[in-house]
């Protein structure tokens, strides 16, 4: 199973773009990179998933470079609510026993 | 349901008492699984099923641990004789297999604290 590291916090003002570097060095070929959220006193929420070059959704954006051996969450124009805990996770799908780290703790400030 | 619910939402015990933990997941999804997490850290793996049987028990943290899953969709997680170390957040998640990594559907949580 591959860990992640990750900062332990960040803080940024809303408005902003927010960019979480997620390291992976050990990531195996069939391995996804996977972010989640979570807020106080709640369950995690998927965010993003991808395997190789950029994934965008609504909420967020997913860069991962060829070695593929880190990966950088990109959350446009933040608000005070995306204060939050972001994890990241590496695995494939025979690992249902992901391995999750203390995430990153993102503070919006107005 | 619309989402994964966990009952109760809260539990408070004594030491020496069993709990039960309940996790109802998404109609349909095969996949659960329940972590815990203790405060300011991230969620610790304990036990995960594909339907109703649990190919994997490792992460149980000891005997006093047990979960079982009932056709194929409610599941319950038993503690017994709990201390105070059990005191923590227990959260359950569901998913459905999918291409990559299963996306994990996760409840809000039972907050458990041993006095």
């Amino acid at each position: 199973l591959a860990k992640t590291t990750q900062p332990i916090s960040m803080d940024s003002y809303e408005g902003q773009e927010v960019n979480i570097t997620c390291s992976h060095n050990n990531i195996a070929t069939n391995d996804y990179i996977t972010w989640y959220q979570q807020f106080p006193s709640q369950g995690p929420r998927f965010i993003i998933q991808g395997y190789k070059t950029k994934v965008t959704n609504e909420v967020a954006s997913l860069f991962i470079p060829a070695d593929r051996k880190s990966s950088t969450l990109s959350l446009p124009r933040v608000s005070l609510s995306d204060t939050a805990v972001y994890y990241c996770l590496v695995g494939d799908d025979s690992n249902y026993q992901l391995i999750w780290g203390a995430g990153t703790k993102l503070i919006i400030k107005p | 349901g619309a989402g994964v619910s966990q009952s109760p939402s809260n539990k408070v015990t004594e030491k020496g008492k069993d709990v039960e933990l309940r996790c109802d997941p998404i109609s349909g999804h095969t996949a659960l699984y329940w972590y815990r997490q203790s405060l300011g850290q991230g969620l610790e793996f304990l036990i995960y099923f594909q339907g109703n049987s649990a190919p994997d028990k490792s992460g149980l943290p000891s005997d006093r641990f047990s979960a079982e899953r009932t056709g194929g969709s409610v599941s319950t997680l038993t503690i017994q004789r709990t201390q105070q170390e059990d005191s923590a957040v227990y959260l359950c998640a569901s998913s459905q297999p999918t291409a990559g990594v299963d996306t994990q559907y996760f409840g809000p949580g039972t907050r458990l604290t041993v006095l």
